[in-house]
């Protein structure tokens, strides 16, 4: 499976958009693009997944590139119960298993 | 989503000992399921995959004889840590996959604080 590239840490005000960007650039052509968050202590919890369409639910939006090399989790309006870890995990969503990197810490502050 | 529950959420038990860990998916069949491993201000380690009725696939580095895996059912696998040592004590977190649609979704339970002593 293709590896992702995250930012570490990210700060966000509550009640704006947080964006949280991803780079997967070694992507193949049947991987999708998964996002997961953790919140301390609790297991992953899914929150979207996308091949090359943007892709919205009632957590997040997903906006993939064209080249599929990367892409950005937008919560649109984050609460203080936003904040978690959020991991970019790219896999055909067959066979293969879920690898988790290190994830970005979103910090959403008043 | 799906739910996936695990029992206990913590547990404490004494070096030598063995600790069983549930996992259940409550309202789908799980073909798959996985055993997640995550030590503090870590990402989660993936430690074995198993398919129902089948013995379970260890990551290199995991030792099968330690970490005992059960998919007896499609709605229940287990954990058993055997002789626990306190280095073993960590976030224990399964996971189950199952279809949706014709596409393959993977539910997270809510881990298992192992604490050895």
């Amino acid at each position: 499976d293709a590896k992702t590239t995250q930012p570490p840490s990210m700060d966000c005000a509550e009640g704006r958009a947080a964006n949280l960007p991803c780079n997967h650039s070694t992507i193949s052509g049947n991987e999708y693009v998964y996002w997961y968050r953790q919140i301390h202590s609790q297991g992953p919890q899914y929150i979207i997944h996308g091949l090359k369409n943007n892709e919205t639910n009632e957590m997040a939006s997903l906006i993939i590139t064209e080249d599929r090399k990367s892409s950005t989790l937008i919560l649109p309006h984050a609460t203080l119960r936003d904040t978690a870890v959020y991991y970019c995990i790219v896999y055909t969503g067959t066979a293969s298993k879920l690898t988790f990197g290190t994830g970005t810490r979103l910090q959403v502050t008043l | 989503g799906a739910v996936v529950s695990q029992h206990p959420s913590r547990v404490i038990c004494k070096s030598g000992t063995s600790v069983k860990i549930e996992c259940r998916s409550l309202d789908f069949q799980a073909t798959t399921m996985f055993w997640y491993r995550q030590f503090p201000k870590k990402s989660l380690m993936l430690m074995a995959t198993s398919n129902e009725g089948s013995k379970a696939t260890y990551e290199q580095g995991v030792e099968k004889d330690k970490f005992l895996i059960n998919h007896a059912s499609l709605t229940l696998s287990t954990l058993t840590v055997t002789s626990a040592h306190p280095e073993d004590s960590s976030f224990y977190i399964c996971s189950a996959r199952g279809t949706s649609g014709g596409f393959y979704e993977q539910y997270f339970g809510p881990g298992t604080r192992l604490t050895v002593t």
